[in-house]
């Protein structure tokens, strides 16, 4: 079936940066389309961005485009997001997820926790 | 942007209820329409895509349909797993988004 483990979160302060990965095992990561949605304290899941299995086709929500870039290497199955000028309102539990274009997001990691402080 | 808008925001319920929870969006979404289950400090899980299709090994008192623009999920018979809080998702086109969510608390 699967597993995704994401890892990289942590506190950090407004306008820094902050790398997160999602190491993939279990299943063929070439084939699939890899999700990053985050959820904020209270409130409810948010996509983020999406890296299709080519590896080119890249979408972001507004609010992050400019700041963070979603990426993925085959060779060592991760999804990377690059997240830059980081603000308050970025802070939440990122999930990486994984979705081929039919199934919605079937498999996902247990998520990892980003503190933007002021 | 597509907008889900989903309702009502919170259902209490008894073990054994029916219960329903309405998704619209703002435009067509072509049945690509997914419902979440999510529970604090666990991920989500996916629980029926393109509008009515069960999730390998979810229950079958889980359900899907449409109408137009307007999609429901139903739990036939709440069992205590089930208190949760319940997103749909629509998939259609990017950015993909989530409605608000339903918190499913026993009553």
């Amino acid at each position: 079936q699967g597993m995704l483990v994401e890892s990289g979160g942590g506190v950090v302060q407004a306008g820094r940066s902050l790398r997160l990965s999602c190491a993939a095992s279990g299943f063929i990561f070439s084939s699939y389309g890899m999700h990053w949605v985050r959820q904020a304290p209270g409130k409810g899941l948010e996509w983020v961005a999406v890296v299709w299995d080519d590896e080119r086709r890249k979408y972001y929500i507004d609010s992050v485009k400019g700041r963070f870039t979603i990426s993925r290497d085959k060779s060592k199955n991760t999804l990377d997001l690059q997240m830059h000028s980081l603000r308050v309102d970025d802070t939440a539990v990122y999930y990486c997820a994984r979705a081929d274009g039919s199934y919605g997001m079937d498999l996902w990691g247990q998520g990892t926790t980003v503190t933007v402080s002021s | 942007d597509i907008q889900m808008t989903q309702s009502p925001s919170t259902v209490s319920a008894s073990v054994g209820d029916r219960i329903t929870i309405t998704c619209r969006a703002n435009q067509s979404i072509s049945s690509w329409l997914a419902w979440y289950q999510k529970k604090p400090g666990k991920a989500p899980k996916l629980l029926i895509y393109k509008t009515s299709m069960l999730e390998t090994g979810v229950p079958s008192r889980f359900s899907g349909s449409e109408s137009g623009t307007e999609f429901t999920l139903t739990i036939s018979s709440l069992q205590p797993d089930d208190f949760a809080t319940y997103y749909c998702q629509q998939y259609d086109s990017y950015p993909w988004t989530f409605g608000q969510g339903t918190k499913v608390e026993i009553k």
